[in-house]
């Protein structure tokens, strides 16, 4: 079956500017979360979304929010950028009934996004 | 508060010996581990996973160690091969405060270089 594919893959922005990211999950899975990944800080949790709600939330500030829609595809977005929130954002979708197996935990490839 | 530690950012072994990735946690309440394999612009795949109530757990060249008093886990990498160079996740998991769904923690990350 398809991955997680998180689009775009590549995303230059400029400061104050907003930004919005997508992730289809895996068919089937319901729950997609999102990490930022910078050197240094390893996978910093934003948030999980599961049948289009917000159950769990990491510590970011208000800029960073998130939707997931009827069809589990999930967006992130960011307003105000600052140059901090150049990163690589990481997507994975999970069915927490797979768990004996990889948790049923599957990242995308990610979104690296430069703040300019 | 990092609630799952990999202490050690890089570790550079020879091609052919062991390598020892080690990660420690400090939430008692973890019952499920995982070790994931990221290479760079790609999202990191699952590599080998381990139950509370185990405290080994083998798949290949892979072996992963649970020491629950200590609160420690170790990914062990026999022999070690160049196409092994990587940045490796460990991840904790436990039930939400709430219930009724897994909360997963992933640790900073250790860069394993192996030098042909």
């Amino acid at each position: 079956k398809a991955g997680v594919t998180q689009t775009p893959r590549y995303l230059i922005k400029t400061r104050g500017q907003q930004v919005t990211l997508s992730c289809s999950p895996i068919s089937g899975h319901r729950s997609v979360s999102w990490y930022q990944q910078t050197p240094g800080q390893g996978l910093q949790f934003l948030f999980e979304y599961f049948s289009e709600t917000q159950r769990n939330k990491g510590n970011f500030p208000g800029r960073f929010s998130g939707r997931q829609f009827s069809n589990s595809r999930s967006e992130m977005n960011v307003s105000t950028l600052e140059l901090g929130d150049s990163a690589l954002y990481l997507c994975a979708s999970s069915d927490y009934r797979d768990r004996a197996s990889n948790y049923g935990y599957t990242f995308g490839s990610g979104t690296r996004l430069t703040v300019v | 508060d990092q609630q799952v530690k990999q202490n050690s950012p890089s570790l550079s072994v020879q091609e052919g010996r062991i390598s020892i990735l080690n990660c420690d946690y400090t939430n008692s309440m973890f019952d499920y581990f995982l070790w994931y394999k990221k290479y760079p612009a790609e999202g990191p795949t699952f590599l080998i996973s381990i139950s509370s109530i185990k405290d080994k757990n083998e798949d290949g060249r892979f072996t992963v160690f649970l020491n629950k008093s200590a609160k420690h886990l170790s990914l062990h990498i026999v022999p070690s091969q160049p196409g092994d160079s990587a940045v490796y996740f460990c991840a904790a998991s436990k039930w939400a405060d709430s219930g009724g769904y897994q909360k997963v923690t992933f640790g900073t990350g250790t860069k394993l270089q192996v030098i042909p």
